[in-house]
């Protein structure tokens, strides 16, 4: 079974703080992505990436980075955290078949809280 | 830039109703379609899914859903659903321009 696992299930950060959230995954996929989960919205994406040292911006990239040092491992990176980060963080991964993404594995996520 | 629509946002039916919840993209070019479920509590985890081929695809849960490309709608059905349908769900679609786009979201819930 393809494992996404996430480092942290719940985080409480304080404002202005850096917050790092890391992923890894077991399947040895190309596609890495950070999503976030709010009520009403659905899932938006903030970035993906599609090998080790690339990166693209999502939907809602503004206040957020990301590395991909490694292949399994995709961290997300608020450089401030604010309150309007309070969310849930969802990592996902997929391989890419003829140019595009399959099916998408996703971790449990972690419910950020800043306050 | 393409999305996704769906049209319901909350679902209440009883046990044994029929289900379908609808999902409409936009994009001009060939995508792959998606529809995830969301059990309380867990992650989340694909229904069924379409790449090319036959329409009408099956899932898992006897789910099931048709591609209609002149509608650019992927709707996901159920003829009887069971309480343990209870969930979020979400239609999902990726292109060649290597993102991934989610619908908002419809809750389903199932009464007994």
């Amino acid at each position: 079974d393809v494992k996404v696992t996430q480092s942290s299930r719940y985080l409480v950060k304080r404002t202005g703080e850096k917050v790092f959230l890391e992923c890894v995954q077991d399947m040895d996929h190309e596609n890495m992505f950070w999503y976030r989960q709010d009520p009403g919205l659905g899932l938006r994406l903030i970035y993906f990436s599609y090998d080790v040292k690339m990166k693209e911006k999502g939907d809602i990239p503004e206040g957020y980075s990301v590395s991909r040092e490694k292949k399994e491992r995709f961290s997300l990176i608020l450089e401030s955290a604010s309150t309007n980060q309070t969310s849930m963080y969802l990592c996902a991964s997929s391989w890419a078949y003829r140019g595009m993404n399959t099916e998408a594995f996703f971790g449990q996520g972690t419910r950020l809280t800043v306050v | 830039a393409q999305s996704v629509s769906q049209h319901n946002h909350h679902v209440i039916l009883s046990e044994a109703a029929s289900l379908e919840l609808g999902c409409n993209y936009s994009y001009g070019g060939t995508v792959n379609l998606f529809w995830y479920v969301q059990y309380p509590g867990q992650h989340l985890q694909l229904l069924l899914k379409y790449f090319s081929g036959d329409p009408l695809v099956k899932g898992i849960k006897g789910f099931e859903a048709e591609f209609i490309k002149s509608k650019f709608s992927f709707n996901l059905r159920k003829p009887s659903v069971q309480w343990s349908d209870t969930a979020e769900y979400f239609c999902a679609v990726t292109t060649n321009a290597g993102k991934s786009t989610f619908g908002d979201g419809t809750t389903l819930t199932v009464k007994p």
